[in-house]
């Protein structure tokens, strides 16, 4: 069973980086069939895909256009995690941020969530 | 943009049928799933690629697709099914979810 825990900080304030990791358990972010994801959900915005990142012999990432000058979502092999970073952010960046692993068909497990608030 | 819409609401009676749907522009070419998400809870998926349905999620979920529009099918609701239902589909380089239908079992 796949398993992905979430952790960061809770308040971010505005213009700072908001940084989240994700731990995973039960596969690995190497794998050749999935692609690790972060995706948000606000009231105002709903869920919000915010990009990947997977490996087919070489590591890439795919990014919203929405948020694509200000992300970086990156693997960390050695500790089989990967990570959210998300600078310049303002109050409209305040979501619960979620974790999930999309495996070509759906978006089958997800982290536990983190609420992330952007003070101004 | 390519959005995906979805009745904020349905209401439904304990044993009854809930039908809930997402439209798109020809959102029958593309693989939908959907999602129930219980307050405080992560999104569950319970159906994907249109009328699949995951290990341990009951029969009664089941779900179509045609034309413009997708439909996710609860039969003899139970009170438990009290959740959103998010669909969610792929565009190119892009993912989509549709604004949520909240179900309600009274």
């Amino acid at each position: 069973q796949v398993r992905l825990q979430q952790s960061g900080p809770g308040l971010v304030k505005s213009s700072q980086t908001l940084s989240l990791t994700c731990v995973i358990s039960g596969d690995t972010v190497s794998s050749i069939s999935a692609a690790w994801t972060w995706i948000r959900q606000s009231p105002s915005r709903g869920l919000e895909w915010l990009g990947k990142t997977y490996y087919r012999s070489s590591w890439y990432s795919d990014y919203a256009e929405s948020v694509k000058s200000r992300i970086s979502i990156n693997p960390d092999t050695s500790k089989n995690q990967f990570s959210l970073h998300l600078n310049s952010v303002t109050p409209e960046d305040t979501a619960v941020y979620y974790c999930a692993r999309d495996s070509g068909l759906s978006f089958d497990f997800w982290g536990q969530g983190n609420l992330v608030t952007v003070s101004s | 943009s390519y959005d995906l819409t979805q009745t904020p609401s349905v209401s439904v009676s304990p044993g009854q049928t809930a039908s809930i749907t997402c439209s798109g522009d020809k959102l029958g070419n593309r693989y939908v799933s959907w999602y129930q998400q219980k307050p405080g809870q992560s999104p569950v998926v319970v159906v994907y690629q249109d009328d699949k349905r995951p290990s341990g999620i009951p029969e009664r979920f089941s779900g179509s697709s045609s034309g413009n529009t997708a439909t996710l099918t609860i039969s003899a609701t139970q009170e438990m099914d009290e959740a959103d239902y998010f669909c969610q589909a792929w565009d190119t380089n892009n993912v989509l979810f549709g604004g949520g239908t909240k179900l309600t079992v009274l």
